[in-house]
């Protein structure tokens, strides 16, 4: 999807290993997101970011750290990998009184 | 917690019908109402977006608000097999706050 390239697409762990999911923007906006989805239950929010530097928790945060950095990059962090984690991740952006969203590509992550 | 609730699917109707779509939601105070269409296995991808009581219209897609009884809809006329997806509902929250709660969603199809 244009202007959110969200990396890796699919990643097997372990449980207890730790990797980083990351997320790069190029269209200048402050405000980005992490959702996980899960079958069935729609989009449920990580964390996100109002601007750089500053985040905050959403529906969702245990387990799960984050990191801006810079305004460009979003960063989610699992420390410790759980089975319950298993899940697609993504990344997005939802400009302020927005008629367009934009969503990274997905990543979904299996925890064995 | 705050909540959205959409209509429970799956969701079937001929080819040409009307589908009718039903989001309700907890957070009285909020003002942004959003509709996203998902494929199976892409990213969600905003159709519409609300902020007004009554009647919004784009193309083949109407969505309805009405904030005294904290429902939205969506409205698609003239069904095509092609939106056959998941559609869901997404509010943002009240306070000053960018984040947004989404349904659950509802999976549309469309036999031809």
């Amino acid at each position: 999807n244009a202007g959110v390239t969200q990396t890796p697409k699919f990643q097997v762990l372990k449980t207890g290993q730790s990797m980083t999911l990351q997320c790069a923007q190029d269209m200048n906006h402050n405000s980005m997101y992490w959702y996980r989805q899960d079958p069935g239950m729609g989009l449920r929010l990580i964390y996100y970011s109002a601007s750089e530097g500053t985040t905050d928790k959403g529906e969702v945060p245990n387990g799960y750290n984050v990191s801006r950095l810079n305004k460009r990059e979003f960063s989610l962090r699992l420390e410790s990998a759980a089975p319950s984690q298993t899940s697609v991740y993504f990344c997005a952006l939802h400009p302020p009184a927005a008629t367009e969203a934009f969503f990274g590509q997905g990543t979904r992550l299996t925890v064995v | 917690q705050k909540e959205v609730e959409q209509n429970s699917g799956p969701l079937s109707v001929p080819e040409g019908a009307i589908a009718s779509l039903n989001c309700t939601y907890s957070d009285r105070g909020s003002q942004s109402f959003f509709w996203y269409r998902q494929y199976s296995g892409k990213s969600p991808e905003l159709i519409m977006s609300i902020y007004s009581n009554g009647d919004k219209e784009d193309g083949r897609f109407t969505a309805q608000l009405n904030k005294a009884s904290q429902y939205v809809s969506l409205l698609i006329r003239d069904s095509q097999p092609s939106d056959s997806a998941t559609y869901l509902c997404a509010v943002k929250l009240s306070g000053g706050s960018e984040k947004l709660v989404f349904g659950k969603g509802t999976k549309l199809t469309v036999n031809p």
